[in-house]
């Protein structure tokens, strides 16, 4: 059984451009969180998905960010016309069960804003 | 809004030494977790807490859930170089809220 799955590992983008983040969860969870953590801060909340479903966003900006969670495929965070302070490592955690059993986190998506 | 604080932020240990750190809340959590972050990677899970005054123990990593809900400690016994990291408090409610982590150095 694979761990929670992120592509790609590293991502370079312009300033302006789409940055497209994919977390695959591990297989038999349907619960889905977004974490983004600057350099030597922990990490904050954005997003949390069930499938098809956004159940809290309130740690995502308004504007320029938006995640979905499909009934099939991954899940993706997506961040239009990208600036420099979105420069930063994010994380998805997925969970059959938060509770019982917390969240499982991946390896992340480093994102570097040039 | 809901904040876990950390401390030490760092500690630079000797191989073999024991280490403890704190974590404290404004709020009250349900389940407390410790996580462990090595660089470049996201962290995992070392212990879950789910009960006021539990006492939890894996290998040579110990954590106590605070009576008040409010707090947590975790004990690393006898560290060694493999201890490195930045371990993360973390307290769940309808989601996991992260400490300020202590970044961990051992020195052999």
């Amino acid at each position: 059984n694979a761990g929670v799955m992120q592509n790609p590992r590293h991502l370079v983008r312009r300033r302006g451009q789409e940055a497209r983040l994919r977390c695959s969860p591990m297989k038999g969870h349907s619960h889905v969180y977004w974490y983004r953590q600057l350099p030597e801060e922990g990490l904050k909340f954005m997003v949390y998905l069930q499938k098809e479903n956004i159940i809290d966003e309130s740690g995502m900006p308004k504007e320029r960010f938006s995640a979905e969670f499909p009934k099939e495929g991954p899940s993706i965070l997506r961040i239009q016309q990208v600036v420099r302070g979105d420069s930063a490592a994010y994380f998805c955690a997925s969970s059959p069960d938060p509770v019982r059993y917390g969240y499982t986190f991946g390896s992340g998506t480093r994102l570097t804003v040039v | 809004g809901q904040q876990l604080n950390q401390s030490p932020q760092s500690m630079f240990i000797q191989e073999g030494e024991d280490v403890s750190m704190n974590c404290t809340s404004s709020s009250i959590f349900n389940t407390w977790l410790w996580y462990k972050q090595d660089p470049g990677e996201g962290p995992v899970l070392l212990i879950a807490l789910y009960k006021a005054g539990e006492l939890t123990s894996n290998g040579r990593l110990t954590a106590q859930f605070g009576i008040t809900r409010k707090d947590s400690f975790l004990n690393i016994s006898a560290s060694i170089p493999s201890d490195v990291g930045i371990y993360f408090c973390a307290g769940l409610s309808d989601k996991l809220i992260f400490g300020t982590g202590t970044r961990l150095q051992v020195f052999p």
